[in-house]
């Protein structure tokens, strides 16, 4: 258990929706990155937070947002889904912005 | 931001030692590298990170020479268990700090 939790685990929705995915750090971690993982492809990252900033972008698409509140805990809205939007979506988290990254599990979103 | 090259797959037998090869042409001074595991529909699990020479934990090691533009994880005697995708990472905290992923290399272990 690497202390990340997402929430959901699994999302359905259609086309044109929006939804927002959950983060809670590891306790103490003051960093959060997300990242997008399609079938098989890699790893793409999105966004870091760090202690309640923007630190670092990714290739986000403008209908992704994502914010980190002061308890810590992040957010990623996606809205006007589409179907190329349904990935496996991982939070990471870090004490400090040069330490290793611990996962959550991710929530798979799929989109119909 | 310095970017990696790694193999894209790599077989192997159990209890054999495997040596992932990572080229990091253009890493800076202030990088570290990093490496990850990962199995699928899990998020990717931290294995051993280092900055120069030699690091050693519980599960691997990871060999850095001295120019640095290049790095070796290696497992020690693999199980079956170990068939995942490895992840070498390169970054730091200054001008901004992204942790990017490459491909990997896709570890298939054999009995």
């Amino acid at each position: 258990d690497s202390g990340v939790t997402q929430t959901p685990k699994h999302l359905i929705t259609a086309t044109g929706q929006r939804v927002t995915l959950r983060c809670s750090p590891r306790s103490g971690d003051l960093s959060v990155y997300w990242y997008q993982q399609s079938l098989d492809q890699g790893l793409q990252f999105l966004i870091q937070y760090y202690n309640g900033e923007e630190r670092a972008k990714g290739n986000i698409l403008e209908r992704f947002s994502a914010q980190q509140f002061p308890d810590l805990h992040s957010e990623l809205n996606l809205s006007s889904l589409e179907l190329g939007d349904s990935a496996l979506y991982f939070c990471a988290s870090s004490v400090r912005l040069n330490s290793p990254l611990h996962f959550g599990n991710g929530t798979r979103l799929t989109v119909t | 931001l310095a970017k990696t090259t790694q193999p894209i797959s790599m077989d192997s037998y159990e209890g054999q030692e495997v040596n992932i090869t990572c080229s990091h042409n253009n890493i800076a001074t202030n990088d570290y590298i990093t490496w990850y595991q990962q199995f699928p529909s899990q998020g990717p699990r931290f294995i051993i990170q280092g900055y120069k020479t030699k690091v050693t934990n519980e599960v691997a090691s990871l060999f850095i020479p001295a120019d640095r533009k290049s790095s070796t994880l290696s497992l020690p005697r693999v199980s079956l268990s170990d068939t995942a995708v490895y992840y070498c990472l390169v970054g730091s905290n200054t001008g901004g700090f992204k942790t990017i992923f490459g491909a990997g290399t896709r570890l298939f272990v054999k009995a």
